[in-house]
């Protein structure tokens, strides 16, 4: 079955410290995958996507994410965590040429302590 | 920058009752989705609409939900006798060509409170 894991449900990291957010999926294909981000009380925005070619994607906000098709891992990283970065972290999958019907994960709570 | 917008953002209503959630996605996109988010639980799809038709549905989308386009911007779904379980945040979504390039943009969402 298509699914997404993100085995961190909440995670904490200081102001200034590095973070990087786990995704694992389970797909017949390499599929499409996002990353989307959702603060408290706004929508879901997409901060960057894979589609093919390079496997180290940039997005908005100075964060990045590593295709790596041996572990069928997306993971999210970001150098240095600034206070407005805390949301709820999406990661999202869909299949090719499959009409574009995301499969989400179960989402990744971060909190930035000052 | 374009977006989709949804009204209303907050909607309660009584058991039974029929709702309907409104959206209008980004003027040239072609694909519209529904999502739901219940309180505490992952992101789920419930429907893509191509064409003037449905073109996936999941199988929680049954025979209570509905979904139109009635004009060039509006894209509504209905849900015609709520439950308590549809209490939940509905995010509606477009794209502009899904099988190739399937970037979906959201809206901010409507959270439907069913009393």
């Amino acid at each position: 079955a298509q699914s997404v894991t993100q085995p961190d449900i909440h995670i904490t990291v200081s102001e200034g410290a590095s973070l990087e957010l786990r995704c694992n999926y389970s797909y017949g294909a390499t599929p499409y995958l996002f990353w989307y981000v959702q603060s408290p009380g706004q929508g879901l925005q997409l901060l960057l996507k894979y589609f093919s070619g390079d496997t180290l994607v940039q997005g908005i906000k100075g964060f990045e994410a590593e295709f790596k098709r041996s572990q069928s891992s997306f993971n999210l990283r970001k150098p240095s965590v600034h206070w407005s970065d805390a949301a709820e972290y999406f990661c999202a999958v869909c299949g090719r040429n499959q009409g574009g019907k995301l499969i989400f994960g179960q989402g990744t709570e971060l909190s930035v302590k000052p | 920058e374009p977006e989709v917008t949804q009204t209303p953002s907050h909607q309660v209503t009584q058991m039974g009752q029929e709702v309907i959630l409104r959206c209008v996605p980004i003027s040239n996109h072609l694909y519209f989705y529904w999502y739901r988010q219940i309180l505490g639980q992952k992101v789920e799809f419930l429907v893509s609409f191509y064409n003037n038709e449905i073109s996936e549905k999941s199988e929680i989308f049954d025979d209570q939900f509905s979904v139109e386009r009635p004009d060039g911007s509006n894209f509504t779904l209905k849900i015609r006798s709520t439950k308590l379980e549809d209490s939940a945040m509905y995010f509606c979504a477009s794209t502009l060509t899904a099988p190739q390039v399937p970037e979906a943009f959201f809206g901010q969402g409507t959270r439907l409170t069913v009393v």
